[in-house]
């Protein structure tokens, strides 16, 4: 089947830093990728939606010039949380749609960020 | 108000026996609803695709169903076993789009 790589898988930085995460479809090239956040017990919420060449479209609510997201080519998309904060501490997931109505979106196992 | 909504929020189950998930949406129509497994620190994965006209959908011990009229699914799992302790979330795919609605999820334990 499909899968999606996502990379780190944890990571522990100071307050302030920048830390990337980065989305891969291993063998399907992604019409459009999607960046998720998932606190504990809850539902993941939609971030943004990104296609490749274009600007990401973020969620109301999604400051765009904290989570900055770059989707450079079919099989690749970055998501960097700038200046981080204690607050952001979360799960990230990315997922990857190849197109088509019955496809599904095929999820990475997601990144642990903790901002000390 | 979520479009949504899965209960029990968290079950525990012993291991073979069987367990009934449930999950409300007030989406209509839809594109297709799936159940989701999400194991603790992974991705979802995805165990069960139904259009809007489908009753049922079976993967192995797992089996959906969908009543379109009351807008309700379940998922069952039958002779539970331990790797199915994770949580189960109800997608629902907006027509002509390809946005989720993701239900909280209900977390299975199953013991020994």
């Amino acid at each position: 089947g499909a899968v999606v790589s996502q990379h780190p898988s944890w990571v522990i930085c100071k307050s302030g830093t920048s830390v990337k995460i980065e989305c891969r479809s291993l063998d399907f090239q992604a019409t459009t990728m999607f960046w998720y956040r998932q606190f504990p017990k809850q539902s993941l919420m939609l971030m943004a939606t990104s296609n490749e060449g274009s600007k990401a479209t973020y969620e109301q609510g999604v400051e765009k010039d904290k989570f900055l997201i770059n989707h450079a080519s079919l099989t690749l998309s970055t998501l960097t949380v700038t200046s981080a904060h204690p607050e952001d501490s979360s799960f990230y997931i990315c997922s990857a749609f190849l197109g088509g109505g019955d496809q599904p979106q095929h999820f990475g196992d997601g990144t642990r960020l903790s901002i000390l | 108000k979520n479009q949504v909504e899965q209960s029990p929020q968290s079950l525990i189950i012993l291991e073979g026996k069987n367990c009934t998930l449930q999950c409300n949406y007030t989406v209509s129509p839809f594109s297709n609803l799936r159940w989701y497994k999400q194991d603790t620190g992974r991705g979802p994965v995805s165990l069960t695709i139904m259009t809007f006209s489908e009753n049922t959908k079976s993967n192995g011990r797992y089996t959906a169903t969908l009543d379109a009229d009351t807008k309700q699914s379940s998922l069952h799992i039958t002779a539970s076993q331990l790797s199915d302790s994770a949580s189960y979330i109800c997608v629902v795919t907006l027509p002509n789009d390809y946005k989720l609605s993701f239900g909280a999820g209900t977390t299975v334990t199953v013991r020994a």
